[in-house]
Protein backbone atom coordinates (compact mmCIF):
# COMPACT_ATOMS: atom_id res chain seq x y z
CA UNK A 1 0.00 0.00 0.00
CA UNK A 2 0.64 3.98 -0.23
CA UNK A 3 3.30 5.13 2.31
CA UNK A 4 3.73 8.38 4.39
CA UNK A 5 3.56 10.77 1.87
CA UNK A 6 4.73 14.86 2.12
CA UNK A 7 4.23 17.76 0.52
CA UNK A 8 6.06 19.80 -0.83
CA UNK A 9 9.37 18.00 -1.25
CA UNK A 10 11.36 20.94 -1.50
CA UNK A 11 10.83 24.50 -0.08
CA UNK A 12 12.74 27.69 -0.04
CA UNK A 13 10.92 30.55 2.26
CA UNK A 14 12.12 34.08 2.95
CA UNK A 15 12.90 34.94 6.61
CA UNK A 16 9.89 36.09 7.94
CA UNK A 17 7.55 34.40 6.05
CA UNK A 18 5.48 31.79 6.80
CA UNK A 19 5.58 28.27 5.86
CA UNK A 20 3.17 25.20 6.34
CA UNK A 21 3.84 21.46 5.70
CA UNK A 22 2.01 18.70 4.76
CA UNK A 23 1.65 14.97 5.97
CA UNK A 24 -0.57 11.94 4.63
CA UNK A 25 0.21 9.09 6.82
CA UNK A 26 -0.57 5.93 5.83
CA UNK A 27 -4.26 4.78 5.78
CA UNK A 28 -5.13 3.59 9.35
CA UNK A 29 -2.39 4.34 11.37
CA UNK A 30 -3.51 6.24 14.26
CA UNK A 31 -0.21 7.70 15.62
CA UNK A 32 2.00 10.79 13.64
CA UNK A 33 5.02 12.30 14.40
CA UNK A 34 6.88 15.19 13.10
CA UNK A 35 10.87 14.87 13.17
CA UNK A 36 13.15 17.43 12.28
CA UNK A 37 16.67 16.77 10.99
CA UNK A 38 19.13 19.43 10.76
CA UNK A 39 21.85 19.08 8.11
CA UNK A 40 24.54 16.08 9.74
CA UNK A 41 22.35 15.67 12.48
CA UNK A 42 20.12 12.78 13.82
CA UNK A 43 16.42 13.30 14.41
CA UNK A 44 14.81 15.71 16.78
CA UNK A 45 11.69 14.99 18.01
CA UNK A 46 8.38 18.13 17.26
CA UNK A 47 5.59 16.58 18.04
CA UNK A 48 3.45 13.65 18.31
CA UNK A 49 -0.49 13.00 17.44
CA UNK A 50 -2.76 9.60 18.77
CA UNK A 51 -5.63 9.22 17.80
CA UNK A 52 -8.27 12.16 19.51
CA UNK A 53 -5.81 12.80 22.21
CA UNK A 54 -4.19 15.88 23.48
CA UNK A 55 -0.97 16.13 21.20
CA UNK A 56 2.51 16.17 22.73
CA UNK A 57 3.87 19.35 21.63
CA UNK A 58 7.16 18.73 24.26
CA UNK A 59 9.58 18.79 21.20
CA UNK A 60 8.51 22.19 19.55
CA UNK A 61 11.39 24.51 19.51
CA UNK A 62 9.49 27.55 19.72
CA UNK A 63 5.80 29.10 19.61
CA UNK A 64 6.25 29.67 16.13
CA UNK A 65 5.95 26.31 15.14
CA UNK A 66 2.35 24.23 15.31
CA UNK A 67 0.46 21.65 13.86
CA UNK A 68 -2.55 20.42 13.37
CA UNK A 69 -4.14 16.88 12.52
CA UNK A 70 -7.74 16.92 11.10
CA UNK A 71 -9.97 13.92 11.07
CA UNK A 72 -7.16 11.94 12.34
CA UNK A 73 -5.46 11.77 8.81
CA UNK A 74 -3.48 14.48 7.49
CA UNK A 75 -1.25 16.76 9.50
CA UNK A 76 -0.04 20.37 8.90
CA UNK A 77 3.22 21.92 10.51
CA UNK A 78 3.02 25.29 10.58
CA UNK A 79 6.71 27.66 10.95
CA UNK A 80 5.54 31.09 11.17
CA UNK A 81 7.98 34.43 10.43
CA UNK A 82 10.46 31.41 9.84
CA UNK A 83 14.54 31.85 10.53
CA UNK A 84 17.52 31.22 9.20
CA UNK A 85 17.70 27.79 12.07
CA UNK A 86 14.78 26.52 10.80
CA UNK A 87 16.38 25.16 7.31
CA UNK A 88 16.42 21.57 7.82
CA UNK A 89 14.82 18.78 6.94
CA UNK A 90 11.05 18.19 8.33
CA UNK A 91 10.07 14.20 8.33
CA UNK A 92 6.96 13.18 9.48
CA UNK A 93 5.76 9.55 10.40
CA UNK A 94 2.89 7.58 11.27
CA UNK A 95 2.72 3.96 13.12
CA UNK A 96 -0.39 2.10 13.92
CA UNK A 97 1.19 2.09 17.45
CA UNK A 98 -1.20 2.79 21.06
CA UNK A 99 -0.54 4.61 23.75
CA UNK A 100 1.21 2.09 26.20
CA UNK A 101 3.53 0.65 23.72
CA UNK A 102 5.71 2.10 20.78
CA UNK A 103 5.99 0.22 17.35
CA UNK A 104 7.69 0.92 14.42
CA UNK A 105 7.72 4.19 12.83
CA UNK A 106 7.22 4.82 9.06
CA UNK A 107 8.48 7.42 7.60
CA UNK A 108 7.95 10.13 4.67
CA UNK A 109 10.31 10.95 2.42
CA UNK A 110 10.54 14.64 4.44
CA UNK A 111 10.35 18.24 3.47
CA UNK A 112 13.41 20.22 2.64
CA UNK A 113 12.67 23.89 4.05
CA UNK A 114 15.39 26.41 3.18
CA UNK A 115 15.33 29.49 4.62
CA UNK A 116 17.11 32.70 2.94
CA UNK B 1 16.68 11.55 30.57
CA UNK B 2 16.82 9.16 27.95
CA UNK B 3 19.89 9.00 25.39
CA UNK B 4 21.39 7.18 22.46
CA UNK B 5 24.81 7.33 21.69
CA UNK B 6 26.35 6.38 18.55
CA UNK B 7 30.51 7.11 18.92
CA UNK B 8 31.35 5.72 15.18
CA UNK B 9 30.56 9.28 13.55
CA UNK B 10 31.99 7.20 10.04
CA UNK B 11 33.23 3.73 8.73
CA UNK B 12 34.73 2.92 5.74
CA UNK B 13 34.98 -0.55 4.90
CA UNK B 14 36.04 -2.71 1.78
CA UNK B 15 33.15 -4.47 -0.10
CA UNK B 16 32.61 -8.36 1.60
CA UNK B 17 33.80 -7.00 5.14
CA UNK B 18 31.61 -7.36 7.97
CA UNK B 19 31.37 -4.24 9.94
CA UNK B 20 29.47 -3.37 13.51
CA UNK B 21 27.82 -0.58 14.30
CA UNK B 22 27.45 0.68 18.08
CA UNK B 23 24.84 1.60 19.72
CA UNK B 24 24.69 2.57 23.92
CA UNK B 25 21.30 3.83 25.15
CA UNK B 26 20.47 5.36 28.45
CA UNK B 27 17.17 4.83 30.36
CA UNK B 28 15.50 4.32 33.63
CA UNK B 29 13.00 2.69 32.29
CA UNK B 30 12.57 -1.28 32.74
CA UNK B 31 10.21 -1.25 29.32
CA UNK B 32 11.18 0.18 26.19
CA UNK B 33 12.24 -0.22 22.75
CA UNK B 34 14.79 -0.15 20.71
CA UNK B 35 15.34 0.68 16.52
CA UNK B 36 17.22 0.47 14.02
CA UNK B 37 16.67 2.67 10.89
CA UNK B 38 18.90 2.91 7.42
CA UNK B 39 18.74 6.23 5.78
CA UNK B 40 20.30 6.06 2.13
CA UNK B 41 21.42 8.77 0.09
CA UNK B 42 17.92 9.11 -1.57
CA UNK B 43 17.25 10.42 2.21
CA UNK B 44 14.31 8.38 3.13
CA UNK B 45 14.00 6.38 6.39
CA UNK B 46 13.92 2.44 6.32
CA UNK B 47 12.75 0.58 9.17
CA UNK B 48 14.86 -2.18 10.17
CA UNK B 49 14.33 -3.79 13.47
CA UNK B 50 12.55 -3.38 16.29
CA UNK B 51 13.36 -5.13 19.78
CA UNK B 52 11.62 -4.99 23.15
CA UNK B 53 13.47 -4.24 26.48
CA UNK B 54 12.88 -7.88 27.56
CA UNK B 55 13.84 -9.83 24.91
CA UNK B 56 17.74 -10.29 24.14
CA UNK B 57 17.74 -12.96 22.22
CA UNK B 58 19.99 -12.27 18.95
CA UNK B 59 18.27 -11.52 15.60
CA UNK B 60 19.74 -12.18 12.38
CA UNK B 61 18.10 -11.22 9.47
CA UNK B 62 19.75 -12.52 5.80
CA UNK B 63 23.32 -10.75 6.37
CA UNK B 64 21.65 -8.39 9.22
CA UNK B 65 22.22 -9.88 12.79
CA UNK B 66 21.54 -7.51 16.06
CA UNK B 67 23.16 -7.69 19.27
CA UNK B 68 20.98 -6.57 22.42
CA UNK B 69 23.14 -6.78 25.98
CA UNK B 70 21.30 -5.27 28.96
CA UNK B 71 24.47 -5.79 31.18
CA UNK B 72 26.05 -3.18 28.69
CA UNK B 73 22.61 -1.33 27.70
CA UNK B 74 24.15 -2.04 23.97
CA UNK B 75 21.97 -2.86 20.48
CA UNK B 76 24.75 -3.30 18.01
CA UNK B 77 24.42 -3.46 14.25
CA UNK B 78 26.66 -5.83 12.22
CA UNK B 79 26.35 -6.20 8.31
CA UNK B 80 28.09 -9.20 7.35
CA UNK B 81 29.54 -9.29 4.17
CA UNK B 82 28.83 -5.86 3.42
CA UNK B 83 27.69 -4.25 0.31
CA UNK B 84 28.09 -1.09 -1.85
CA UNK B 85 24.13 -0.76 -1.32
CA UNK B 86 24.71 -0.74 2.33
CA UNK B 87 25.96 2.64 2.15
CA UNK B 88 23.86 5.07 3.90
CA UNK B 89 23.56 6.30 7.20
CA UNK B 90 22.47 4.59 9.98
CA UNK B 91 20.15 4.93 13.13
CA UNK B 92 19.99 3.64 16.50
CA UNK B 93 16.68 5.27 18.43
CA UNK B 94 15.06 4.53 21.89
CA UNK B 95 11.18 4.41 22.44
CA UNK B 96 9.73 4.05 25.67
CA UNK B 97 6.65 2.68 26.85
CA UNK B 98 4.68 5.75 27.64
CA UNK B 99 7.01 8.07 25.98
CA UNK B 100 5.52 8.20 22.60
CA UNK B 101 8.34 9.61 20.73
CA UNK B 102 11.66 8.31 19.52
CA UNK B 103 15.05 9.40 20.81
CA UNK B 104 17.80 8.97 17.98
CA UNK B 105 21.05 8.96 18.05
CA UNK B 106 23.21 11.13 15.95
CA UNK B 107 23.95 8.05 13.44
CA UNK B 108 27.00 6.48 11.76
CA UNK B 109 27.75 7.02 8.34
CA UNK B 110 28.70 3.98 6.70
CA UNK B 111 30.71 3.62 3.47
CA UNK B 112 30.96 0.73 1.80
CA UNK B 113 33.86 1.19 -1.23
CA UNK B 114 34.02 -2.10 -4.27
Amino acid sequence: GAGVSQSPSNKVTEKGKDVELRCDPISGHTALYWYRQSLGQGLEFLIYFQGNSAPDKSGLPSDRFSAERTGGSVSTLTIQRTQQEDSAVYLCASSSGRQTTIYEQYFGPGTRLTVT
Amino acid sequence: AQKVTQAQTEISVVEKEDVTLDCVYETRDTTYYLFWYKQPPSGELVFLIRRNSFDEQNEISGRYSWNFQKSTSSFNFTITASQVVDSAVYFCALGLEYGNKLVFGAGTILRVKS
